[in-house]
């Protein structure tokens, strides 16, 4: 079965800092990555996601996460943050598999708090 | 615009009461699924539909069922709702596309927030 870790549950960073929000993962076959953000009270949003190719992947809103397969890891960053930006912000993965499953698996989440 | 809808948004229930919360898309998405969010926690898959195929997960309590009637709404029945039932509830969507691997994207609703007095 796979895993999902997010190291830091809360991450305050000032409005037009960078930031970085870890990701790792654990599972015994290839898996597809995901980030979706979540405001208050609101459903999910998907951020971006990796399937194949290159490991870079930009998404929306100016975040971009490289998946390190050595590390197991898909770090999400963003190079300056916006007080708009403060959400919870949840990775997760899918096994690549043609199974009925495809469920996906999400971390904890992080809080994100960006601070005037 | 393609979306995702659930209502209501906010449901207030009394202890023992059934409920049912909607969901209903136009993404014409042939996937349906229902998760459970408690505070501060991640989403916890409880079932999907893929077309008219109910798939429950293992964990699932009996107390959650699901119905399906037609490719664009989805409801979730509470038949008797607990206090720790008291969560927000997301309909997510995707398109599955034979057996053919794909990182098919979920699309969620705005969730209902199910509070149990």
């Amino acid at each position: 079965a796979q895993s999902v870790t997010q190291l830091d549950s809360q991450v305050p960073v000032f409005e037009e800092a960078p930031v970085e929000l870890r990701c790792n993962y654990s599972s015994s076959v290839s898996v597809y990555l995901f980030w979706y953000v979540q405001y208050p009270n609101q459903g999910l949003q998907l951020l971006l996601k990796y399937l194949s190719g290159s490991t870079l992947v930009k998404g929306i809103n100016g975040f971009e996460a490289e998946f390190n397969k050595s590390q197991t890891s898909f770090h999400l960053r963003k190079p300056s943050v916006h007080i708009s930006d403060t959400a919870e912000y949840f990775c997760a993965v899918r096994i690549v598999s043609s199974g009925s499953a495809r469920q996906l698996t999400f971390g904890s989440g992080t809080q994100l708090t960006v601070l005037p | 615009d393609a979306m995702v809808i659930q209502n209501p948004r906010y449901q207030v229930t009394q202890f023992g009461k059934p409920v049912t919360l909607s969901c209903s898309q136009t993404l014409n998405h042939n996937v349906m699924y229902w998760y459970q969010q408690k505070s501060s926690q991640a989403p916890k898959l409880l079932f999907h539909y893929y077309d008219k195929d109910f798939n429950n997960e293992a964990d699932t309590p009996d107390n959650f069922q699901s119905r399906r009637p037609n490719t664009s709404f989805c409801f979730l029945d509470i038949r008797s709702p607990g206090l720790g039932d008291a969560a927000m509830y997301l309909c997510a969507t995707t398109h599955r596309r034979g057996d053919r691997a794909r990182g098919d994207t979920q699309y969620f609703g705005p969730g209902t927030r199910l509070t149990v007095l």
